[in-house]
């Protein structure tokens, strides 16, 4: 069965990186693509890019572009999704999620990763 | 603001029927398909609807999608209390190239 497994809970300071990992398992990796969605504390999902495995290309929301870099280990069939210059309002939960199955968007999500940007 | 536009809540009794909406435009809805998802408290989103109106296994067929134009909509039929939960609808943005959520409605069961 498809499963993604995210990286655990992070605490970062303003201005610092964060990398988070999605780990899968059930599937081809390189046959689909990896979004990364995020929610912030009491709001909705935001999509913040998708990588695709099988070349590595990636795209991402313009207000993110520059800060955010996606990539991948296919000997391990992990995804990292790598957010820079963090700022309080990067505070959220963060998924990632297959694309490419039932239709371009995510099919089925990691877990979450809880990440807490504070000084 | 959310680029696809979704009540932010929505209610009804056991048994009942609900429906809610989400409007778009041209470039995400009026040309690709439909996603809806259902969040829990707490869980993440897991996929009810796709491609507008079709059903991943295991999802029963109290809920069900449609599109028409640039909206769509998701109802539920038969209401259980267990469906009180978050939903999203989502759709490819062409203008933008990436995927578009709507903003969320919060269905409570009374």
């Amino acid at each position: 069965q498809v499963q993604l497994v995210q990286s655990g809970a992070e605490v970062k300071k303003p201005g610092a990186s964060l990398k988070v990992s999605c780990k899968a398992s059930g599937y081809t990796f390189t046959s689909y693509y990896m979004h990364w969605v995020r929610q912030a504390p009491g709001q909705g999902l935001e999509w913040m890019g998708v990588f695709n495995p099988n070349g590595g290309s990636t795209n991402s929301a313009q207000k993110l572009q520059g800060r955010v870099t996606m990539t991948s280990d296919t000997s391990t069939s992990t995804v990292y999704m790598e957010l820079s210059s963090l700022r309080s309002e990067d505070t959220a939960v963060y998924y990632c999620g297959r694309g490419g199955g039932y239709s371009y968007g995510p099919d089925y999500w990691g877990q979450g990763t809880l990440v807490t940007v504070s000084s | 603001q959310s680029v696809l536009t979704q009540p932010p809540s929505a209610s009804g009794t056991p048994g009942q029927r609900v429906t809610i909406s989400c409007s778009g435009s041209s470039s995400n809805i009026g040309s690709n398909t439909v996603n809806w998802y259902q969040q829990l408290p707490g869980t993440a989103p897991k996929l009810l609807i796709y491609s507008n109106n079709q059903r991943p296994s295991g999802v029963p067929d109290r809920f069900s999608g449609s599109k028409s134009g640039t909206s769509a909509s998701l109802a539920i039929s038969g209401l259980h209390s267990e469906d009180e939960a978050d939903y999203y609808c989502a759709a490819r943005d062409d203008s933008l190239n990436g995927v578009v959520f709507g903003g969320g409605t919060k269905l409570t069961v009374l």
